[in-house]
C-alpha cells in the first residue's frame, strides 16, 4: 500500500539530547515537509523540501535540522538547541502540481523531560 | 503567502449542513484553494480543492465567491466522525509551500 509512515509513535528524550525523527513515503512524491503542533495550536511548517538534497525554511526552523537524501525519506532532527522540543510532529508530502492533495502520516508525540 | 481567517469555532446538529467560511482577500489569481480536517490526534486530510468554480466530491462541497476572496466549505450533513478541525489553506505558485492557519474547530452534537 502507498503512504506515509512515521516512526515512532512516541518518542522519549531527555533533555539535551538531539533526537532524530523519520518520515518515509512511497508515493513518488516531490514534496516532503515537517510540521510541529502544540496542543490546542494549528500545524507550524519546520522546514519542507522540494527536491533532493535541496530544503528549505519554514516559520520556526530554529533548533532543528533535515536532510534529503533519497526522495522517499526525510529526516527531521531536533537538537539540543530547540527551547521547548515537547510537541507533536507530523509529516507531510505532495506532488508538485497545485492541485494535488497532501497526504500526512499519523505524527510522532516526542516528550522530552 | 496569502492570509486566510476563519472562526475559531463552530457548532452544528447532527443530519444538519454545516458551512464553514474562509476569507483569503490577499489571494492571488493562480493559487488552489485546499480544505484539510484534522481529527483528535492525527494527522491532517485532504477534503477538497478548487481554483474558480465550485467543485463537489464525495465528502463534501466546496464554493468559491467570485473575487475568490472568500470560499464555503459545505458539509451535507454533518455527521459525528465530522467533528475536526477544518482549514483552509491557498497554495501558491510561487512554491510549493503549504502553510496552515488556526482552523475552524467543528463540533457536531448529537
Amino acid at each position: 500500500d502507498g503512504g506515509i509512515t512515521q516512526s515512532p509513535k512516541y518518542l522519549f528524550r531527555k533533555e539535551g539530547q538531539n533526537v532524530t525523527l523519520s518520515c518515509e513515503q512511497n508515493l513518488n512524491h516531490d514534496a516532503m515537509y515537517w510540521y510541529r503542533q502544540d496542543p490546542g495550536q494549528g500545524l507550524r511548517l519546520i522546514y519542507y523540501s522540494q527536491i533532493v538534497n535541496d530544503f528549505q525554511k519554514g516559520d520556526i526552523a530554529e533548533g532543528y535540522s533535515v536532510s534529503r537524501e533519497k526522495k522517499e525519506s526525510f529526516p527531521l532532527t531536533v537538537t539540543s538547541a530547540q527551547k521547548n522540543p515537547t510537541a507533536f510532529y507530523l509529516c507531510a508530502s505532495k506532488m508538485f502540481e497545485l492541485n494535488t492533495e497532501a497526504f500526512f502520516g499519523q505524527g510522532t508525540r516526542l516528550t522530552v523531560v | 503567502d496569502a492570509k486566510t481567517t476563519q472562526p475559531n469555532s463552530m457548532e452544528s446538529n447532527e443530519e444538519e449542513p454545516v458551512h464553514l467560511p474562509c476569507n483569503h482577500s490577499t489571494i492571488s489569481g493562480t493559487d488552489y484553494i485546499h480544505w484539510y480536517r484534522q481529527l483528535p490526534s492525527q494527522g491532517p486530510e485532504y477534503v477538497i480543492h478548487g481554483l474558480t468554480s465550485n467543485v463537489n466530491n464525495r465528502m463534501a462541497s466546496l464554493a468559491i465567491a467570485e473575487d475568490r476572496k472568500s470560499s464555503t466549505l459545505i458539509l451535507h450533513r454533518a455527521t459525528l466522525r465530522d467533528a475536526a478541525v477544518y482549514y483552509c489553506i491557498p497554495l501558491s505558485a510561487s512554491g510549493s509551500r503549504l502553510t496552515f492557519g488556526e482552523g475552524t474547530q467543528l463540533t457536531v452534537n448529537p
